[in-house]
């Protein structure tokens, strides 16, 4: 199974701040990479694929980058709204989630 | 509007099984598949497996194989998951997706459905 690897698991940061969270694959999974945000007590909503690829209709403050094991998640002015969890899921291989990254408010 | 509608929170005793309901709308069903995601308390997302609402083509988590069916009624839009030998390991918030393949990323998501299993 493929492992993906989070960090950090907590991100302490105020608004306007960029902020920068980690995905580590224990092997090679091309550019097959999405982030989801989730808010406590809601399901997960999908902020790019294909690694760098937006979602329509998510805010362009919103970016990622990576390809092969390498991966991240720039949020490049952190608004209210962004408080969340964050995760990362390869689907090269079925699919498999990070542990997620808590962003709090500093 | 693309809605993935899921059944009401359970609660079962170990050793029993529990079945939970996706009903879709706003797509054309049998154009995607249906993918189940759980969330142990205070947990991250652990993905179950996968159906095609086309054909019934079904993947599964290798830890789920044998435990876990997921079912399709293209009359109804619905996508089911069945769990069986249910132990508190299980207790989860249960979430059906919608992927057009295996391999893609779900882009709408159920509410969720929590299942409790307590004696």
């Amino acid at each position: 199974d493929i492992q993906m690897t989070q960090s950090p698991s907590t991100l302490s940061a105020s608004v306007g701040d960029r902020v920068t969270i980690t995905c580590r694959a224990s092997q090679s999974i091309s550019r097959w990479l999405a982030w989801y945000q989730q808010i406590p007590g809601k399901a997960p909503r999908l902020l790019i694929y294909e690694a760098s690829t937006l979602k329509s209709g998510v805010p362009s403050r919103f970016s990622g980058s990576g390809s092969g094991t390498e991966f991240t998640l720039t949020i490049s002015s952190l608004q209210p709204d962004d408080f969340a969890t964050y995760y990362c899921q390869q689907y090269n291989s079925y699919w498999t989630f990070g542990r997620g990254t808590k962003v709090e408010i500093k | 509007q693309v809605q993935l509608v899921q059944s009401g929170a359970e609660v079962q005793k170990p050793g029993a099984s529990v079945k939970v309901s996706c009903k879709a709308a706003g797509y054309t069903f049998t154009s995607y598949g249906v993918s189940w995601v759980r969330q142990a308390p205070g947990q991250g997302l652990e993905w179950m497996g996968w159906i095609s609402a086309y054909d019934g083509t079904t993947k599964f988590a290798q830890k789920f194989q044998g435990r876990v069916s997921l079912t399709t009624d293209t009359s109804t839009s619905t996508a089911h998951l069945e769990v069986r030998s249910l132990t508190s390991d299980d207790t989860a918030v249960y979430y059906c997706a919608r992927s057009v393949a295996a391999l893609a990323p779900p882009d709408y998501w159920g509410q969720g459905t929590l299942v409790t299993v307590s004696s």
